[in-house]
This record gives C-alpha cells, structure tokens and sequence, in this order.
C-alpha cells in the first residue's frame, strides 16, 4: 500500500511554543489529507480536512488558528499547533487519500507531542 | 466526531482462539473499514467492505457488514499473541470522510 510519514515522530515542547508536524505521501500524490488527534486509550478524533490548494476543513470544537494547516503540495500536508499547552499534548495522526470516492486512507505512523 | 460504538472495548483470549468484534454505527456509509493499532503507533488497514457487500475474508480475518441493522463485525480466527493490538471500525461517508469507532482493545495470551 501507499506509504505516508511524519515528522517528528516525538516531541517534547515548552507551554507557549510552536509546534510543527510535517505529514508527507512519499509515493502517491494525496489530493486530500486528514489530522487526526488520539488521547491515550481513546479512538481517533478528526480535526480537519485539507485539500491541496485550499483552506482546511476544521471540525465542530478545534480552533484553526491554534491548529494552522497548510497543505501547499500533493506530497505534503502540515500542521502548527501554536502557544502549546500541556492539554494539548496528544497523538497526532494524518492521513492521506488519492481523491474522491470510497477509498482507503493511508495512515502517517503518528506523532506524540508532549507539551511540559 | 465517533460514530460508531464498539464492542466489546476489551477482550481477553487464548492463543489459538477465535476472537469477534463488533461495531454499530448511526448513518449510512459508502464502506466500512477495519484498522489495527499497535500501542503508540499509526494504523494499519485490515479490510474494507463496501455497503453493497455482505461478507469479505482476508486471510485469518472476515468482516461482515449488515446495512439493515448498521453494524459489522470482524472474525479473527486462530490468533496469535502477535494479534494483540486496539481494532478500530471506521466508517466512510460523504467527502471519503472516516469516522472511527472507541476500538476494542484486544490482548491475545500464549
């Protein structure tokens, strides 16, 4: 299957920084890329969609200007997560989809961010 | 935001045995898909089964999907101890949008 990584894989941040993620589709072209947000023992939450090109997609109860998504190229999608605090700390998991219709997502292994 | 419940949220078996889970969701879907996570790391898709379809297998697993009553279930058979990891249903509507359910957390003993 298509293979999609993240960058970092951990990190550990000062309450009040900036923090970015970087998900890329190393070998398909993501027309549509997905965050998502996992608290321990928890399932995945979506927080938005993102379309190359386009503003995000944010959903009911996530603040886009505390979570700023960019998505500037088919490869490569990121998200910012400004003035960080320890709430916010989480597993985020993007993922990417080839376009429209019922199709798999391909999943980034997750980053675990720590806000101190 | 979840859709869909899971059950049961966790379940303890033998090497060897057989283990079911299920999940119910609230709104019609295009496909419902099953996903396998491993402590602290990403997703790995297992099947996907379209809502025109009734029964899909794929090695040790088998999803069934029942439209009428808004649920599946996925069949992992003879597991292993290596099978320990959270399953998660996710369901794809509109805008191949997945909705994910609690998971179920799955710990099979040697």
């Amino acid at each position: 299957g298509a293979v999609v990584s993240q960058h970092p894989s951990w990190v550990i941040c000062k309450s009040g920084t900036s923090v970015k993620i970087e998900c890329r589709s190393l070998d398909f072209q993501a027309t549509t890329m997905f965050w998502y947000r996992q608290f321990p023992k928890q399932s995945l939450m979506l927080m938005a969609t993102s379309n190359e090109g386009s503003k995000a997609t944010y959903e009911q109860g996530v603040e886009k200007d505390k979570f700023l998504i960019n998505h500037a190229s088919l490869t490569l999608s990121t998200l910012t997560v400004t003035s960080a605090h320890p709430e916010d700390s989480s597993f985020y998991i993007c993922s990417g989809g080839q376009g429209q219709g019922e199709e798999e997502q391909y999943f980034g292994p997750g980053t675990r961010l720590t806000v101190t | 935001s979840q859709q869909g419940e899971e059950d049961p949220q966790a379940l303890s078996i033998q090497e060897g045995e057989n283990a079911t889970m299920n999940c119910s969701y609230k709104t019609s879907i295009n496909n419902l898909q099953w996903y396998r996570q491993n402590s602290g790391r990403g997703l790995v898709h297992l099947i996907l089964i379209r809502s025109n379809e009734r029964e899909k297998h794929s090695g040790r697993l088998r999803v069934t999907l029942d439209t009428s009553k808004k649920s599946s279930s996925l069949l992992i058979t003879a597991s292993r101890a290596a099978d320990t990891a959270s399953y998660f249903c996710a369901t794809n509507g509109a805008g191949n949008m997945l909705t994910f359910g609690g998971g179920t957390r799955l710990m099979v003993k040697p």
